[in-house]
């Protein structure tokens, strides 16, 4: 059974970069699309971005320009900085895991998942001064 | 961006009730993407349903999904003490980025 183990520091004061790192461990690390999901006390999950173990990423627009996702597949590793952290960064932060799989519609291929089967603790980062 | 709202809010049930649990798409969403997840206090979401009515493994039969295009449905068909919890539905389209409802609480009545 797939297990993602997170972690990163957890208190940081405005301006600083956040810095998180997700180990997959017990399943297939290629292949699938490695995510990186946030969620405010009392809200909804936001997506960050994602990054194929080939080091493809796709970042959620609202958060692209202070974002990195990196990968290590030697290590079964992916990464997260964020910069420039605010107030309004404090959240849990998971790291996640989607399918792979392709399906055809002509000569068109696209992803078959985009959604998330195995996720992490989670790491609570609050941002202070 | 797709905005998906979720009602009720707060559902109120008793355990063996039936739960119906309504996801809204501000425009049309493929059914391929969209998945609903369950959240207990402290922990990740955990994956229910995905491409609108497949079961993710090991999820039981009582929970089951429906719906096209901006309307979709999570059914709980008879109510366990465990199913009490968050719910969220979660969508990706080509032009947005993959996005999560507000949640409905599911409470015991």
């Amino acid at each position: 059974q797939v297990q993602l183990h997170q972690w990163g520091a957890g208190l940081l004061k405005p301006s600083e970069t956040l810095s998180l790192t997700c180990t997959v461990s017990g399943g297939s690390f290629i292949g699938y699309y490695w995510s990186w999901i946030r969620q405010p006390p009392g809200k909804g999950p936001e997506w960050i971005g994602e990054i194929s173990h080939g080091g493809s990423t796709d970042y959620n627009p609202s958060l692209s320009s202070r974002v990195t996702i990196s990968v290590d597949t030697s290590k079964n590793q992916f990464s997260l900085k964020m910069s420039s952290v605010t107030a309004a960064d404090t959240a849990v932060y998971f790291c996640a895991r989607t399918p792979p799989g392709r399906f055809c519609s002509g000569i068109d291929c696209y992803r078959a998942r985009r959604d998330f089967d195995s996720w992490g603790r989670g790491t609570l980062v609050t941002v202070s001064s | 961006e797709i905005v998906l709202t979720q009602s009720p809010g707060t559902l109120s049930l008793s355990p063996g009730e039936r739960a119906t649990l309504s996801c809204r798409a501000s425009q049309s969403v493929s059914s391929r993407f969209l998945a609903w997840y369950q959240q207990k206090p402290g922990q990740a979401p955990r994956l229910l349903i995905y491409g609108a009515s497949s079961r993710a493994t090991g999820i039981p039969d009582r929970f089951s999904g429906s719906g096209s295009g901006t309307d979709f449905t999570l059914t709980i068909s008879r109510l366990e003490p465990e199913d009490f919890a968050v719910y969220y539905c979660q969508q990706y389209g080509s032009s947005s980025p993959y996005t999560f409802g507000q949640g409905t609480v599911l409470e015991i009545k």
